[in-house]
């Protein structure tokens, strides 16, 4: 069965420092997707970032960079220079087998910056 | 401004008495779905749809229907709500496509007493 595992329940980090979220995913497919997606204290969910299974280069958009290692099925979310509004919540989330527009998520990880 | 609207965003409700949370999106997209988010869960789809009169089950279905007779509206209807399906409930939109990411409603909490 499909399944995406966020081990870290809660992180902090101090303003200006990286930080890695991890995310392991368990999946037969060969083709899939994965997705970052942010969820601050006003719960609303946005998309942060995206890697497609067959992707040769990690993606990046902004300060949010995603170290994908296929073989080890981890796709960790590296967030660069910390502000203090990324404290929130973050999912990594896959696609389903059953179809491209169902999405497995994982439990979540409780990011905190420190100023 | 493309968006995905539901409605209420908040509601307090008995066991048994028959709600709907609707939910409507502006930007044409073929595939829709609902989510119930609980702590230390994450999201679970309950529900989704892949175009008018096209839906199925997600992974958490029971005590849940949906319809989608018009390509922009996708309500969750919960026929006889019970205690345990209080959550946070989003709905989400996408066009067809492993890459395409979903787009998020900015949820509805429903408390059943």
């Amino acid at each position: 069965a499909q399944k995406i595992t966020q081990t870290q329940p809660g992180m902090f980090v101090q303003e200006k420092e990286a930080v890695t979220l991890d995310c392991t995913y368990d999946t037969s497919d060969q083709s899939y997707g994965l997705f970052w997606y942010k969820q601050p204290s006003s719960g609303e969910m946005i998309f942060l970032i995206y890697q497609g299974s067959y992707d040769e280069q990690n993606a990046t958009e902004g300060r949010y960079s995603l170290n994908f290692q296929k073989a080890r099925k981890s796709a960790n979310l590296v967030i660069s220079a910390s502000q203090l509004g990324d404290s929130a919540m973050y999912f990594c989330a896959m696609t389903h087998s059953g179809g491209y527009n169902k999405l497995i998520f994982g439990a979540g990880t409780r990011l905190a910056v420190h100023p | 401004e493309a968006q995905v609207t539901q409605n209420p965003r908040y509601l307090i409700t008995v066991t048994g008495k028959k709600l709907t949370v609707t939910c409507s999106q502006n930007m044409n997209h073929e595939y829709m779905s609902w989510y119930r988010q609980d702590p230390g869960l994450g999201l679970r789809q309950i529900y989704y749809s892949m175009n008018v009169e096209v839906t199925d089950k997600g992974d958490v279905p029971e005590g849940y229907k949906v319809s989608r007779k018009e390509k922009r509206n996708f309500p969750l209807i919960l026929e006889s709500p019970s205690p345990n399906q209080t959550s946070l409930y989003f709905c989400a939109s996408s066009p067809p496509g492993r890459d395409q990411p979903q787009h998020f409603g900015d949820g509805t909490r429903l408390s059943i007493l």
